[in-house]
């Protein structure tokens, strides 16, 4: 266990529609990554906060956004939502620097 | 952009053998190497990662060398066996962003 929460740990959901991601950090973490794997693929990046702030981003759609609270958990939210939005998303968080990041168990999201 | 080419992106290797994946980095400013495990279905998991300093760093059947001026940087995996069939993944990081390399599928026949 990594101490990284996710939830839900499964979604489905039709096209069109939106859906949010939830991610608890480990304790004393302030860094959050979002990441995209598709069926056989890489992990993509999709953004990073630290302490709050919108830190870098990545190959983020325009249709995706998050933001991390001051409690530090951290929501994805993927709105108008396409067949190949399905796919798994993992939050990671770290501590300051470059460090190691620790993953979530995933979301499974599957659009119909 | 900076980015992490990452070869093979295949490997086949027969139990008890040892298996290389080998990385390039982009940005003069990362310095951080990690490498992560990734089994069908699960989170990645840090195995191993080596900072710029360093040159080599050993854990057991793990290994990670860095060649910071040629901006390569390699996992040894030796005497292989049938748990270590996994995804494995590194990546360079700096202060500001870690970018993940695409992965390698590491599989070990028995």
């Amino acid at each position: 266990d990594s101490g990284v929460t996710q939830t839900p740990k499964h979604l489905i959901t039709a096209t069109g529609q939106r859906v949010t991601l939830r991610c608890s950090p480990r304790s004393g973490d302030l860094s959050v990554y979002w990441y995209q794997q598709s069926l056989d693929q890489g992990l993509q990046f999709l953004i990073q906060y630290y302490n709050g702030e919108e830190r870098a981003k990545g190959n983020i759609l325009e249709r995706f956004s998050a933001q991390q609270f001051p409690d530090l958990h951290s929501e994805l939210n993927l709105s108008s939502l396409e067949l190949g939005d399905s796919a798994l998303y993992f939050c990671a968080s770290s501590g300051p620097g470059p460090s190691p990041q620790y993953f979530g168990p995933g979301t499974r999201l599957t659009v119909t | 952009g900076e980015n992490v080419e990452q070869h093979p992106s295949t490997l086949s290797v027969q139990e008890g053998d040892s298996a290389v994946i080998k990385c390039t980095y982009s940005d003069s400013a990362s310095n951080y190497f990690p490498w992560y495990k990734q089994e069908l279905g699960k989170r990645p998991q840090l195995i191993i990662d080596i900072r710029s300093n360093v040159g080599e760093k050993k854990d057991q059947r793990i290994a990670v060398t860095l060649n910071k001026t040629a901006k390569h940087f390699s996992l040894h995996i030796t005497e292989t066996q049938p748990e270590d069939s996994a995804v494995y993944f590194c990546a360079a990081g700096s202060y500001d962003k870690v970018i993940f390399g695409p992965g390698t599928s590491l599989s070990v026949i028995p």
